[in-house]
């Protein structure tokens, strides 16, 4: 089945700690984004990447890393300096990015982070 | 002004019925509009996408896209309890990034 996996699905982490998402798709797609969500909040963009070896910040990168060392793998990390990490992540791909067109974007099921 | 906004709800309507739901935008150079479906607890499922002026249709939903009037909107006909959830409506901005209202939550009664 081709799709966008995340792990974990839950996550619970300590002050001061780093933790890293996982994000793994076999849609042979360039594009890929993640994204946090609050509650009864829409989403907000943290970073993306267009190709291998490149991403740019999003919205709101401020406290959090990423790497795209494979197509298919862009791993987030959020470190002890992202101030209120408490979230849902999610994670979506899109064959590629081009401005102002098309660019169908399809969701990993997530990740929910706590900070204990 | 939000790029994109929607009303946060909650719309309630009766099963059979038809739900609406409206989006408006505010950049003109936008092209690409999308609907996307979120049950509570889970990610978001895309439902519609619309890149012309008018109509689409996709069995019980329509999208509709007017780009003077920069709005978009989702009818859901013959509303089922199993349409409850946020619809989420994003569009197209600078540098090809989605941007992503706050969403409506609609509640379909029995």
């Amino acid at each position: 089945d081709g799709g966008i996996t995340q792990s974990p699905k839950y996550l619970f982490r300590k002050e001061g700690q780093n933790v890293t998402l996982s994000c793994e798709q076999n849609l042979n797609h360039d594009a890929m984004y993640w994204y946090r969500q609050d509650p009864g909040q829409g989403l907000r963009l943290i970073y993306y990447s267009q190709i291998v070896n490149d991403f740019q910040k999003g919205d709101i990168a401020e406290g959090y890393s990423v790497s795209r060392e494979k197509k298919e793998s862009f791993p987030l990390t959020v470190t002890s300096a992202q101030k209120n990490p408490t979230a849902f992540y999610l994670c979506a791909s899109s064959t590629h990015l081009r401005a102002r067109s098309y660019n169908e974007q399809f969701f990993g099921p997530g990740t929910r982070l706590t900070v204990l | 002004q939000k790029e994109v906004e929607q009303n946060s709800g909650p719309l309630s309507v009766p099963e059979g019925a038809i739900a609406s739901l409206n989006c408006t935008y505010s950049d003109r150079g936008s092209q690409s509009f999308f609907w996307y479906r979120q049950y509570s607890g889970k990610s978001p499922e895309l439902i519609m996408s619309i890149y012309s002026n008018g109509d689409k249709e996709d069995g019980r939903f329509t999208a509709q896209l007017n780009k003077a009037s920069q709005y978009v909107s989702l009818l859901i006909r013959d509303s089922q309890p199993s349409d409850s959830a946020t619809y989420l409506c994003a569009v197209i901005g600078q540098g090809g990034k989605l941007i992503f209202g706050q969403g409506t939550e609609l509640s379909v009664k029995p």
